[in-house]
């Protein structure tokens, strides 16, 4: 069973501050990594990828990968209010599945 | 690039209506695409895969004969849920992906009210 963990949260961090997102998964072979933002009743859009270890950096946003602690986290610098809304880690374990999604974390960015 | 759309975005109808959602990549050819269900409050729940030109692959105590699947080209995907009923109503939410280890696209979504 391939699973994804997050903390639920809410994640609550002050505007300015910087956002720190965690997320753990239990196949060791997964190849694939993807940060989602979901707005409370939209659907899910993707922030970010990852393949390889280390940093890749978009803009605000900062995805890390880990994968001998199979470990991946999202890092939003300079919070804005508009960062608020539930983040979805998603990981791809190869072969003909989709993607394996946590339950997501509730950020708050506090004005 | 990489834009799925979906249709309708808000349903509401009587209970027992059928009612077919779609689901489209346009720019891009989906040999694969998902079909999710979230709940308010609740984490994305994947239903079933969707692939072009075969059976969908269900979800365990997802029921096929409720939630009929069809994707019959490249850029097509459509759901139908069969006789909805009050507990059918839901946020139901498609994805393509451009390759097999590429990021998942969504759609914006179909809000279903079963009265």
């Amino acid at each position: 069973q391939k699973e994804v963990e997050q903390n639920s949260g809410p994640l609550s961090v002050p505007e300015g501050a910087i956002a720190s997102l965690n997320c753990t998964y239990s196949d060791r072979v997964s190849q694939s990594f993807f940060w989602y933002r979901q707005y409370s009743g939209k659907s899910p859009e993707l922030i970010m990828s990852i393949y390889s270890n280390g940093d890749k950096e978009d803009g605000r946003f900062t995805a890390q990968l880990n994968k001998a602690s199979q470990y991946v986290s999202l890092l939003i610098r300079d919070s804005q209010p508009s960062d608020s809304a539930t983040y979805l880690c998603a990981v791809f374990g190869g072969g003909a599945d989709g993607l394996t999604f946590g339950k997501g974390t509730h950020l708050i960015i506090q004005p | 690039g990489a834009v799925v759309s979906q249709h309708p975005s808000r349903v509401i109808c009587k209970s027992g209506t059928s009612v077919k959602i779609e689901c489209r990549s346009l720019d891009f050819q989906a040999t694969t695409m998902f079909w999710y269900r979230q709940f308010p409050k609740q984490s994305l729940m994947l239903m079933a895969t969707s692939n072009e030109g075969s059976k969908a692959t269900y979800e365990q105590g997802v029921e096929k004969d409720k939630f009929l699947i069809n994707h019959a080209s490249l850029t097509l995907s459509t759901l139908t849920v069969t006789s909805a009923h009050p507990e059918d109503s839901s946020f139901y939410i498609c994805s393509a992906r451009v390759g097999i280890d590429q990021p998942q696209h969504f759609g914006d979504g179909t809000r279903l009210s079963i009265l």
